[in-house]
């Protein structure tokens, strides 16, 4: 059975600080990982994805992520946080022939000026 | 630009009142999915169409039903809604045949239940 686990629900970042999201999962086949961002009373908005092509994947904003197998993770990282990305930040898997997505708890994540 | 539309992005029922929600795509994707997601949670899987194809995950409340007259539309009927069912609705597409299931959101509707 595929997992995702975020750590943090909550993380806050000073302005132009590193920003790092904690992604792992769990999956039996090799899977398809994704990173989304939500902005308050909006959608959806996919970052990135990983889809075995390149481990590093870069993304919309300036957001890029990891995938390493060895440690089953998926993190988001972005060099320089802007006030703009606050917002919350949802990982998903997908693996084997499957329509649906499992989706992590999600990642609050505030930009102090 | 192709899209995923939502109509109307702010609800309001009372209790008991039948109530629809509408999806539309310019995406020509083929399956098209209906989300639950109520404050600081994931969205929660509803159901979800390949082409006409209807799938209904399993905890979804009867109250709930679904609609896709056409590829490019898809509603979301409340029987009855509760106070509980107050939530954001969103719907999403993906392309079966790609692999990879990403899934593209329209901006959603917040349902308030009076």
């Amino acid at each position: 059975a595929q997992s995702v686990t975020q750590l943090g629900s909550h993380v806050s970042v000073s302005e132009g600080a590193l920003v790092l999201l904690r992604c792992n999962y769990s999956s039996s086949v090799p899977p398809y990982l994704f990173w989304y961002v939500q902005y308050p009373n909006q959608g959806l908005q996919l970052l990135l994805k990983y889809t075995s092509a390149a481990t590093l994947v870069k993304g919309i904003n300036g957001f890029e992520a990891e995938f390493k197998k060895s440690e089953t993770s998926f993190h988001l990282t972005k060099p320089s946080a802007h006030m703009s990305d606050a917002a919350e930040y949802f990982c998903a898997v997908n693996a084997g022939n499957n329509r649906k997505l499992i989706w992590g708890l999600g990642t609050s994540l505030a930009v102090n000026p | 630009d192709a899209m995923v539309i939502q109509n109307p992005r702010y609800q309001v029922t009372q209790f008991g009142k039948p109530v629809t929600l509408s999806c539309s795509q310019t995406l020509n994707h083929n399956v098209m999915y209906w989300y639950q997601q109520k404050s600081s949670q994931a969205p929660k899987l509803l159901f979800h169409y390949y082409d006409k194809d209807f799938n209904n995950e399993a905890d979804t409340p009867d109250n709930f039903q679904s609609r896709r007259p056409n590829t490019s539309f898809c509603f979301l009927d409340i029987r009855s809604p509760g106070l509980g069912d107050a939530a954001m609705y969103l719907c999403a597409t993906s392309r079966e045949g790609q692999g990879i299931y990403e899934q593209y959101f329209g901006p959603g509707t917040r349902l308030t239940v009076t």
